[in-house]
Order: structure tokens, then sequence, then C-alpha cells
């Protein structure tokens, strides 16, 4: 069966500080892949998604970006964090035909 | 451009009563309709999809969902709520199989006893 890891569960990092988030998935190949954002009371926003290796596309311009090395290997990274890249990040696939799985999420504190 | 919309950000409700979460969408094509549920600090879990076929939907935990095209509606309501069912609810919108999903801005239901 397919399943998705997603680590750490939780980070505490201080302004200006570097970031790496990363994502796994198991159990199927060539799955397209997404990162999520949740802030404080509000959705989910979709910040990134990826088709194939090396294939990113971003969906709001912003102070993240996203590489994929792997197939299913899929890292959230910034090199200066800000205030407001506080919030819950989610990590997702499909596999063209079925719904979207999602990781556990990652809770990120900028301070 | 895909679009959904929930109404109410949050829903109070009484155990053993009807819960009945409201999603409209906005496609250009005919659309694929999900609805998730998030419990504190995890990741979101899958309730029902619409694709094709039969408008009625039933998922797990008791939930169904009903594809209103003329109304771009895709409701979600469970006839009796339990304590379990305390949450946080997100409608989401894709155009095929696997493609990116759009999402609501989220309910958040309270079951009271």
């Amino acid at each position: 069966s397919q399943t998705i890891h997603q680590w750490p569960a939780t980070l505490v990092q201080p302004v200006g500080s570097p970031l790496s988030l990363e994502c796994t998935v198991e159990g199927t190949s060539n799955p397209n892949l997404y990162w999520y954002r949740q802030a404080a009371g509000r959705g989910l926003q979709l910040l990134f998604y990826s088709i194939g290796i090396d294939q990113i596309s971003s969906e709001v311009p912003q102070n993240l970006s996203a590489s994929r090395p792997q197939d299913r290997q899929f890292i959230l990274s910034s090199k200066k964090l800000l205030l407001s890249d506080s919030g819950f990040y989610l990590c997702a696939w499909t596999n063209r035909e079925t719904e979207a799985f999602f990781g556990q999420g990652t809770r990120l504190t900028v301070v | 451009a895909q679009s959904v919309t929930q109404l109410g950000s949050h829903v109070s409700v009484s155990e053993g009563a009807l819960v009945l979460l409201r999603c409209n969408y906005s496609s250009s094509v005919p659309p694929y309709l999900f609805w998730y549920v998030q419990y504190p600090n995890q990741g979101l879990q899958l309730l029902l999809k619409y694709t094709t076929g039969a408008t009625l939907v039933k998922g797990i935990n008791g939930f169904e969902a009903e594809f209103k095209k003329s109304e771009t509606s895709f409701h979600l309501t469970k006839p009796s709520a339990h304590m379990s069912d305390a949450a946080e609810y997100f409608c989401a919108v894709s155009r095929a199989a696997g493609n990116k999903l759009t999402f609501g801005g989220g309910t958040r239901v309270l079951v009271k006893p």
C-alpha cells in the first residue's frame, strides 16, 4: 500500500534562518506531488506542485522554493525565513487516477 | 479558474442532530468534488468524492454529499452528529482525477453534548 511521510512534525525557527521540509512517498511511482500551506484560521493554499523529477510549478510568488530530486521525494525550502512563513505545511500526492493523499503535516513557527 | 466557497467558517451542532456543511463551487469543466476532514494537527483524510455517475455519494463515518449541477453545490450531511465528528471540514474541486485541488476555506464543526 502507499504511504506518505513528512517530517519534521514541528519546527521552531528564527527569522532569517534556512528551512528544509521533506516529503517522501512509498508504494507508487511517478506520483504528482504537492505542497500546501494552511495559515491559522485559513484554508489550504497550494504552494507548489510537481508532475515529475525537476518539474516544479509555483502557484504563488513567495519566499519559498521546492525541489524534486527523486521520483518520490519532494522538498520545500527557504534561504531566509520570514515571520509570515509560519503555518502548517502539508505534502500530498496523487497518481492521476485517485484523490489526493496527505501527509501528517509540519507545524512551522518562525520566531 | 476554479473556486470553492464554504458557507460558515464555524458550525455548532448538538450531539444527535443533523450536520449540514455547505459547499458551492465554480468550474469551467465538469468538476471532480471532494470532502476532506482534518483533526487537530493532522493531515487531511478523505471523507468522500464525486467523479462521475451517481450524484448522491456516501462516504466514511456516516457522511454523504449530493452533487447538484444546477446549483453548483456539493453539500455534506450526516443525519446524527457524534462527538467524534468535531473537526475541520474542507470541500475541494479539481478538473480531473489526480489533478491539483482547489480548497474552500474550511468549516470547523463543534459538537455539543
